[in-house]
């Protein structure tokens, strides 16, 4: 079976400061990772992917996250944020043997403060 | 940028009546999906759908859920006898290819009374 686990709730963060948010997976198979960030009021946004390749991934406002298959993570990472950045961030994962549906976590509320 | 979008943004429906939530899918994709994120709780799949056929469904879509797309552009959940905990946000997906990143729609929310 598959899962996603975010290890933070909530992450509070001061302004330009960096900031690392957390997922682990597990899979019987090789999976796609993603990371969506969900403003308030707002649907979901795709901020990165990792299909195949580099395990570097950069997505949009300067996040970036690695997949790191043997700890089965794949970690958002911001080196300096903005308060623009408050947001709910969701990791997820999809696989063929979920017909590649996303499989969520349960989300980490990025809180920037000045 | 094209986009999914999806009516209306908020439904208030009294329970045991039908409700019909809306999408329009982005128009070259040929996955199509729904999501329901209940308050404080993760986003959770219901069902995916390809060639006009329902390709995966979770334990959720029960005989109470059913996805049609009527026409070449939108893609429909209808719920039949709506209960109180059918209150949530739903979500429209789209994707190119299977194995694509989908692309979401600002979501319905859904209040049952």
């Amino acid at each position: 079976a598959q899962s996603v686990t975010q290890l933070d709730s909530q992450v509070p963060v001061f302004e330009e400061a960096p900031v690392e948010l957390r997922c682990n997976y597990s899979s019987s198979v090789s999976v796609y990772l993603f990371w969506y960030v969900q403003y308030p009021n707002q649907g979901l946004q795709l901020l990165l992917k990792y299909l195949s390749g580099s395990t570097l991934v950069k997505g949009i406002n300067g996040f970036e996250a690695e997949f790191n298959k043997s700890q089965t993570s794949f970690h958002l990472r911001k080196p300096s944020v903005h308060i623009s950045d408050t947001a709910e961030y969701f990791c997820a994962v999809s696989d063929m043997n979920s017909g590649y549906a996303l499989n969520f976590g349960k989300g980490t509320s990025l809180l920037v403060t000045p | 940028e094209p986009e999914v979008t999806q009516t209306p943004s908020h439904q208030v429906t009294q329970m045991g009546q039908e409700v019909i939530l809306r999408c329009v899918p982005i128009s070259n994709h040929l996955y199509f999906y729904w999501y329901r994120q209940i308050l404080g709780q993760k986003v959770e799949f219901l069902v995916s759908f390809y060639n006009n056929e329902i390709s995966e469904k979770s334990e959720i879509f029960d005989d109470q859920f059913s996805v049609e797309r009527p026409d070449g552009s939108n893609f429909t959940l209808k719920i039949r006898s709506t209960k109180l905990e059918d209150s949530a946000m739903y979500f429209c997906a789209s994707s190119g290819q299977r194995d694509q990143p989908q692309h979401f729609g600002d979501g319905t929310r859904l209040s049952i009374l």
